[in-house]
């Protein structure tokens, strides 16, 4: 079965300290795609990072990095300087193979909080 | 600007009654999808549609439906089979086939709507 995990329900961080998000994920696909989005107290999904299954090279976005292993089924989201404005629910989710519609399957959540 | 648009925001229903939630989008994608989300939790997959005229059902479509009459156009009607619609609906849409990398696999999300029965 195709399944995101995010076992950390809540996380503190100092403002300007990295964090660390973990999200392990389980499909027998060869393609899919892992990411992570973030979503504020209004609600809104707000798209941070991707990494595709075939690419080699960990993806980065600004403050955003994403530590892929892929022999380990693990996707987990690096925050560097944490800034007051990241404090947030974050999830992880993968898309599942396009011939299925290309939809996202979503863990959890990991709840952050950025203390000053 | 292009985006998503959901109307209405907040939305309140009566047990019984049937309601549709719009969804709307200007950015020319092909797929759109409707997903649920419960207090604390992820979001699950309610329906999707890949092309106009034609949707599939995800992982929890009982209670609801929707129609792809305009490739702008999703909206998602809970109906009074829904036994418990009390929850925040987010609609969303992806470019599509022919491209690749990261811009063509990101799904886009509008801004929600809240329904609450009463």
């Amino acid at each position: 079965a195709q399944k995101i995990t995010q076992t950390q329900p809540g996380m503190f961080v100092q403002e300007k300290e990295a964090v660390t998000l973990d999200c392990t994920y389980d499909t027998s696909d060869q393609s899919y795609g892992l990411f992570w989005y973030k979503q504020p107290s209004s609600g809104e999904m707000i798209f941070l990072i991707y990494q595709g299954s075939y690419d080699e090279q960990n993806a980065t976005e600004g403050r955003y990095s994403l530590n892929f292993q892929k022999a380990r089924k693990s996707a987990n989201l690096v925050i560097s300087a944490s800034q007051l404005g990241d404090s947030a629910m974050y999830f992880c989710a993968m898309r599942v193979a396009y011939n299925q519609g290309g939809k996202l399957i979503f863990g959890q959540g990991t709840e952050l909080s950025v203390k000053p | 600007d292009g985006g998503i648009t959901q109307s209405p925001k907040y939305l309140f229903r009566k047990e019984g009654q049937n309601v549709t939630l719009s969804c709307e989008q200007n950015l020319n994608h092909d797929a759109m999808y409707w997903y649920r989300q419960d207090p604390g939790q992820g979001l699950r997959l309610i329906y999707y549609s890949q092309i106009v005229n034609d949707f599939q059902k995800g992982d929890i479509a009982e209670g609801y439906s929707v129609s792809r009459e305009k490739k702008e156009s999703f909206p998602l009607t809970v109906t009074s089979a829904q036994k418990n619609p009390t929850a925040f609906y987010l609609c969303a849409s992806r470019p599509g086939t022919g491209l690749s990398g990261a811009s063509y696999n990101e799904q886009f999300f509008g801004p929600g709507t809240r329904l609450t029965v009463l």
